[in-house]
């Protein structure tokens, strides 16, 4: 069964540094998204992709961040400058129409 | 913005009995429903979801129920078992939209 898959699975970076966490979505998923968690705390919706552009973004999504398709298989999100409140899992997650399937993650911890 | 709404926090069960968890959502026009079970560490799985044109829905032990008058749906869990135990998240999408608002989450614990 086709999954979502993320690199890295760890990321440890200092405050200011830039990061790109990377996903691949499953192969014929038409949407992507970035949700982030917080240690014990709810999923919280970044950013929706459809169609090579963001459909929808949350507060969280400031211009800190950004989302790119570099080519038909990768997504990913970039943190320009890392905050200490940035530190969290990122999840990244696919969808056909609205059936979202989450990837592995990647726990991003800031120094 | 959508609210969602979840109860209770924690929940412990012996095996073998059911268990219930209960979301509230804020946007009557929200009209997809799904549940998310998350193990420690791992990342959440889709259990089972529920559009707005039915009630209820099942699959094996886990039902999930609409109210949409009153803006609230259900996990039911029967016969639980000690693989049972995980974390489990509702979620609520608004018409229009593809993003998921997840409700705070409920630590299901099943005692064997």
């Amino acid at each position: 069964e086709p999954e979502v898959t993320q690199t890295p699975s760890h990321q440890v970076t200092q405050m200011g540094q830039e990061v790109i966490l990377r996903c691949v979505p499953i192969s014929n998923h038409l949407y992507f998204y970035w949700y982030r968690q917080i240690l014990g705390q709810k999923v919280e919706f970044l950013v929706s992709f459809y169609n090579n552009e963001i459909s929808e973004k949350s507060e969280i999504f400031d211009d800190q961040f950004s989302v790119e398709r570099p080519d038909g298989s990768n997504f990913t999100l970039k943190i320009r400058s890392t905050k200490l409140e940035d530190s969290a899992m990122y999840f990244c997650a696919s969808s056909e129409v609205d059936e979202q399937f989450f990837g592995p993650g990647t726990r991003l911890t800031v120094l | 913005g959508e609210n969602v709404e979840q109860h209770p926090s924690t929940l412990s069960v012996q095996e073998g009995d059911s268990a219930v968890i209960k979301c509230t959502y804020s946007d009557s026009a929200s009209n997809y429903f799904p549940w998310y079970k998350q193990e420690l560490g791992k990342r959440p799985q889709l259990i089972i979801d529920i559009r707005s044109n039915v009630g209820e829905k099942k699959d094996q032990r886990i039902a999930v129920t609409l109210n949409k008058t009153a803006k609230h749906f259900s996990l039911h869990i029967t016969e639980t078992q000690p693989e049972d135990s995980a974390v489990y998240f509702c979620a609520a999408v608004p018409t229009g939209a593809n993003n998921l608002f997840f409700g705070t989450g409920t630590r299901l614990t099943v005692i064997p």
